[in-house]
């Protein structure tokens, strides 16, 4: 029962038009949502977060917008750029009791290709 | 400054042989993880620690062991290697009673073969 899910593998986008990218989840209890970048052979890293109390969070040329009625969230890039090329990787968290851990649920991701 | 740093990062095992993966962090964090990451799979949650000598079980745990003896490392054992196990590997750091507004801190990852 996959709870974060990324429904595109792929994108392919020109440079300098917006990229788009989804995530739905299914479990209410996310209460906190990120956004992982990962490069080839390197580890994710973070980009943009939001809180569930939000609808939008925005740092330079990425946006993240939050719905929290349908469960879904998207990352918007403005303008793509050919460094921006990467997977990325939707990713919630609830905060389990006793433990105090924010564990992590990632999507598959989505593969962006920012065409020249 | 290091970050989280993972050894080794290329690994060919047969099968049923053992090995090691180490990650060494030096942040001071309180939090570590173990994820595997499969095509077309995500990354997914193996064990977890919330601090210096606890560890916990998460989403795919079977066939792994883990040990947190010091704050600043996570080893991730396997006793008897699967095929199955064939994955890149990623620790992951992050502060203690934070929200994770600022995320993770994920290692380079190791890539492992079992043939």
């Amino acid at each position: 029962d996959q709870q974060v899910k990324q429904n595109s593998p792929s994108l392919s986008v020109q440079e300098g038009r917006i990229s788009i990218l989804n995530c739905d989840y299914t479990n209410s209890m996310f209460d906190y949502f990120l956004w992982y970048k990962k490069y080839p052979a390197e580890g994710p890293t973070f980009l943009i977060s939001i809180s569930s109390i939000k609808d939008k969070n925005e740092d330079g040329r990425f946006t993240v917008f939050l719905n929290k009625s349908a469960k879904h969230l998207s990352l918007h890039i403005v303008p793509s750029q050919p460094g921006d090329s990467a997977v990325y990787f939707c990713a919630a968290s609830v905060k389990y009791s006793g433990a105090g851990s924010y564990q992590l649920t990632f999507g598959k991701g989505t593969k962006l290709s920012v065409i020249p | 400054n290091a970050g989280v740093t993972q050894t080794p990062k290329f690994r060919v095992l047969k099968t049923g042989q053992s090995m090691t993966l180490l990650c060494a962090q030096d942040m001071n964090h309180e939090y570590m993880y173990w994820y595997r990451q499969d095509p077309g799979m995500g990354l997914r949650l193996i064990h977890y620690s919330v601090g210096e000598g606890t560890t916990a079980k998460g989403e795919v745990p079977d066939g792994y062991n883990v040990s947190r003896l010091k704050k600043q490392n996570f080893l991730l054992g396997l006793e008897s290697a699967a095929p199955s196990q064939t994955s890149v590997y990623f620790c992951a750091s992050s502060k203690m009673g934070r929200r994770p507004n600022y995320g993770y801190t994920f290692g380079s990852g190791t890539r492992l073969t079992v043939v």
